[in-house]
């Protein structure tokens, strides 16, 4: 069964600086996705990695995707107060549209 | 391009009734899946259907159905509502061959 687990659940940020958060699964993937939720709205799409390797970048978010350590990394730069809100990963395993998603790590910028 | 859309909205039903959702795709999607999010459990996929034919099911009890037109617009339905089926459910819709999954905005379940 696909499991995916982010980590931490809970992030405090502090307006300026930067953060990484992680999201790990436990079997082979064929696509990584993330997903920003603000609170009581639904889900706005913010990255698809398709290969090993794959770099996304928008704005103060950067996605990378490494398929052998089943890895998957959301860098912030300089963060800001409108990156509040809770970001999940998904990843689809098998030609299928079925998202596993994790848990979801709740990001708080702080001035 | 019009995005996702579901209704209702929001919705209140009482233990026992039993209720239908419904979700129009973007416009040339025919794929369609729903999701029920809750705050113990996360987000849980439900089903998926493509051309009126369901491809994927979740592990969720038979109350749970759902179905496609021939127009890929979507209904969910749940039969003998528990209190534990409140939830915001949400249905994303692709199209075939590519990656990206563009959800609605989503039914608020409120069971009583």
């Amino acid at each position: 069964e696909l499991k995916v687990e982010q980590n931490p659940l809970f992030l405090s940020m502090q307006e300026g600086k930067n953060y990484t958060i992680y999201c790990n699964y436990s079997t082979t993937s064929d696509r990584l996705y993330w997903y920003r939720q603000d609170p009581g709205k639904s889900l706005e799409s913010l990255f698809v990695l398709l290969s090993n390797g794959a770099v996304k970048q928008e704005g103060r978010l950067m996605a990378s995707l490494d398929t052998k350590a089943r890895l998957s990394t959301l860098h912030i730069t300089a963060a800001v107060h409108d990156l509040s809100a809770t970001y999940f990963c998904a990843v689809i395993s098998g030609a299928n549209s079925k998202l596993t998603f994790g848990k979801g790590i709740t990001l708080s910028v702080r001035p | 391009k019009a995005g996702v859309t579901q209704t209702p909205r929001y919705l209140i039903k009482t233990r026992g009734q039993q209720v239908t959702l419904s979700c129009s795709p973007i416009s040339g999607h025919r794929s369609v899946s729903w999701y029920q999010q809750t705050p113990g459990q996360g987000l849980q996929f439900l089903f998926e259907y493509f051309s009126e034919t369901q491809r994927n099911k979740g592990n969720f009890p038979g109350r749970f159905s759902g179905r496609q037109f021939s127009n890929s617009r979507s209904e969910m339905n749940v039969s003998t509502l528990e209190l534990g089926d409140s939830a915001l459910y949400l249905c994303a819709s692709s199209f075939q061959g590519a990656p990206e999954q563009y959800f609605g905005p989503g039914t608020r379940l409120t069971v009583t």
